[in-house]
């Protein structure tokens, strides 16, 4: 069965520096990756996708996320923070050749402080 | 707007009660999906509907219960409520049958459940 791991619970990052949030996950063969974001009281909006192809993949308000085969991951990034970028994150899979839904990391809740 | 209704949007109950909870999918989507978000759980898939019919189980009680009628909207049916239900459940739509499609799922806003 697939599954992602998001390690940390809170990020938190001045307004302007660099942004990470990582991501992890486990599944049979080659995956469907992506990133949503939740902001309070919302549902969640994607922001990105790796479906196949380059590795680096640019979503939605200046955001991108690296995919690494080898270390299976899929880290979310974004060169400089706002303030308005303080939300919580999820991270999800779904394997490529099998009909099942997406399972999603636990969340990384992001505090960009100005 | 996302384009998925969810209704309603807060539920108060007491334990031992059923409840029902409505979404309706974004249009041209065949696919309503299921998932409740807790604080300690994240976001657990329950379960989805393909053009009325059941895809996919996931962690989803014996106590609960869905189904998708022919307009497509669908229902997520509580009962014997108890204080740990008390949750966020959201439903998602997407175009296609398959679990994860190139287009990602479109999220409701979400019903917050709250057992009393």
């Amino acid at each position: 069965a697939q599954s992602v791991a998001q390690p940390e619970d809170q990020v938190n990052v001045a307004e302007g520096n660099p942004l990470t949030v990582k991501c992890t996950y486990s599944v049979s063969g080659n995956p469907y990756l992506f990133w949503y974001v939740q902001y309070p009281n919302r549902g969640l909006q994607f922001l990105l996708k790796y479906i196949t192809g380059d590795n680096l993949v640019k979503g939605s308000y200046g955001f991108e996320a690296e995919f690494n085969k080898s270390q299976t991951s899929f880290h979310l990034k974004k060169p400089s923070a706002l303030v308005s970028d303080s939300a919580l994150y999820f991270c999800a899979v779904s394997p490529v050749l099998r009909d099942t839904p997406l399972v999603f990391g636990k969340g990384t809740r992001l505090s960009v402080i100005a | 707007d996302s384009g998925v209704t969810q209704t309603p949007k807060h539920l108060i109950t007491a334990t031992g009660q059923r409840v029902t909870l409505r979404c309706s999918p974004r249009s041209g989507d065949l696919s309503v999906y299921w998932y409740q978000q807790s604080l300690d759980q994240g976001l657990q898939f329950l379960i989805q509907y393909y053009n009325g019919e059941e895809r996919a189980k996931g962690n989803i009680l014996e106590r609960f219960s869905a189904q998708q009628f022919p307009d497509l909207h669908s229902e997520l049916n509580l009962s014997s409520l108890e204080l740990g239900d008390s949750a966020l459940y959201f439903c998602a739509s997407s175009v296609g049958g398959g679990g994860a499609t190139n287009y990602g799922y479109t999220f409701g806003s979400g019903t917050r459940l709250t057992v009393v």
